[in-house]
């Protein structure tokens, strides 16, 4: 299994831009790369997922470099509701997916 | 609102009592998953059906069984379970297991206090 590693926490102020970078030095060549946000006692909710280069949907922008060992999840102009903690997953989708830690992103006014 | 739901969002029970966790999901996905957050702790994936086969089961205790009888519904039956299994048990479901693109749906949970 691809381990990944995060930071434990980040703090940012409202509208600035956030990148969440998250470490997989042994991805295999099948594997994808995805995020998840999770509130205060809910479920994780998927954000972005890519495979190389850059990926951007109407939420966020991942950046995954050419040897894919590191990803950057970037939110633009973050706001108080984006506090929550954001998970980065390695893995080709076989149930070998797992959460980590985590990356706590709080969002001060 | 997801497309999962699981009831009940709260249940506390002790430890002799036998209790369900239900898990319905109306996405037309294959497979379903159960996870346990405990406070402070990663997700842990406890059990993955697929096709209503499981798939796998992360070394769980035994007090912990799940059920799938069909593809849109899957169960957790709780018996003599013990104070640290307290935690928020959470459902998720995705189109299939084998994809690249595995999103997971997740449900809001249940919140379990064992006492």
């Amino acid at each position: 299994l691809a381990k990944t590693t995060q930071p434990i926490s980040m703090d940012s102020y409202e509208g600035q831009e956030v990148n969440i970078t998250c470490s997989h030095n042994n991805i295999a060549t099948n594997d994808y790369i995805t995020w998840y946000q999770q509130f205060p006692s809910q479920g994780p909710r998927f954000i972005i997922q890519g495979y190389k280069t850059k990926v951007t949907n109407e939420v966020a922008s991942l950046f995954i470099p050419a040897d894919r060992k590191s990803s950057t999840l970037s939110l633009p102009r973050v706001s108080l509701s984006d506090t929550a903690v954001y998970y980065c997953l390695v893995g080709d989708g076989n149930n070998d997916m797992r959460f980590g830690a985590g990356t706590r992103l709080t969002v001060k006014p | 609102e997801t497309g999962v739901t699981q009831t009940p969002r709260h249940l506390v029970m002790g430890m002799t009592n036998k209790k369900s966790l239900k898990c319905e999901q109306h996405l037309g996905h294959n497979a379903m998953y159960w996870y346990k957050q405990s406070a402070k702790k990663p997700l842990e994936l406890m059990f993955v059906y697929s096709l209503e086969e499981r798939v796998e089961n992360n070394s769980v205790p035994s007090r912990f069984s799940p059920e799938c009888p069909n593809s849109s519904h899957l169960f957790l039956h709780l018996h003599t379970l013990q104070p640290e299994d307290s935690a928020l048990y959470l459902c998720a479901s995705s189109l299939g297991t084998g994809s690249s693109y595995n999103e997971q749906f997740f449900g809001p949970g249940t919140r379990l206090t064992v006492l």
